[in-house]
């Protein structure tokens, strides 16, 4: 089971409300990341993070923004959530002596 | 930009079964991986194929990587209902820092 946890597993909110989704693992891996996947479906990266202070938007255009002022922690947040903005948010994390990713248990996120 | 492309998209068999998926991509890439995810969870990691190598085995897992096809499969022998799961194969394009996943292949294993 690896290392890495997200906060809150659930969440319904209303449209314009500001949130932060958690993120922190305890490996000291370097190498972080926020997927975006709806169900069933494929994985899209939003935002990824090479090391501290560094962080770089992903394959997908999103409204969330990230930080990464501590190894272990890389939350991202949502300024003001939209119905869209519905989904499943996975992040993970990687060594940088290693390809595998691992994987928290996610968060559902619900905009009604 | 999808690189994984994965077929069949849904598979259904019994216990005892063997499960084969196959995932193309597009791209040249450093190494291929496959994940499993249970459903509403995160992403498992399974198995790792360097792109110089053509064939992997890992207890009842067994990858083939064919680059000149740009394609790989993944079959799991002698299937558990405990392998329903829907699994996706990742590409990582050669600077280690970036996967990019495929749209999976849900596995039903019916006992």
């Amino acid at each position: 089971e690896a290392d890495i946890y997200q906060t809150p597993r659930y969440l319904v909110i209303g449209t314009g409300k500001k949130i932060t989704l958690e993120c922190s693992q305890t490996m000291g891996h370097d190498k972080m990341y926020w997927y975006q996947q709806d169900p069933g479906m494929e994985l899209h990266l939003i935002h990824y993070s090479y090391g501290v202070n560094s962080t770089e938007k992903g394959d997908l255009s999103s409204e969330s923004t990230v930080s990464r002022i501590r190894t272990e922690h890389f939350p991202l947040t949502l300024e003001s959530a939209r119905p869209s903005h519905t989904s499943q948010y996975l992040c993970a994390s990687a060594s940088t002596l290693d390809y595998e990713q691992y994987f928290g248990p996610g968060t559902r996120l619900t905009v009604t | 930009s999808q690189q994984g492309e994965e077929d069949p998209q849904a598979l259904s068999i019994q216990e005892g079964e063997n499960a084969t998926m196959n995932c193309s991509y597009k791209t040249s890439i450093n190494n291929l991986q496959w994940y499993r995810q249970n459903s509403g969870r995160g992403l498992v990691h399974l198995i790792l194929i360097r792109s110089n190598e053509r064939e992997k085995h890992s207890g009842r897992l067994r990858v083939t990587l064919d680059t000149s096809k740009k394609s790989s499969s993944l079959l799991i022998t002698a299937s558990r209902a405990a392998d329903t799961a829907s699994y996706f194969c990742a590409t990582d394009e050669g600077n280690g820092n970036k996967l990019v996943f495929g749209a999976g292949t849900i596995l039903r294993v019916k006992s």
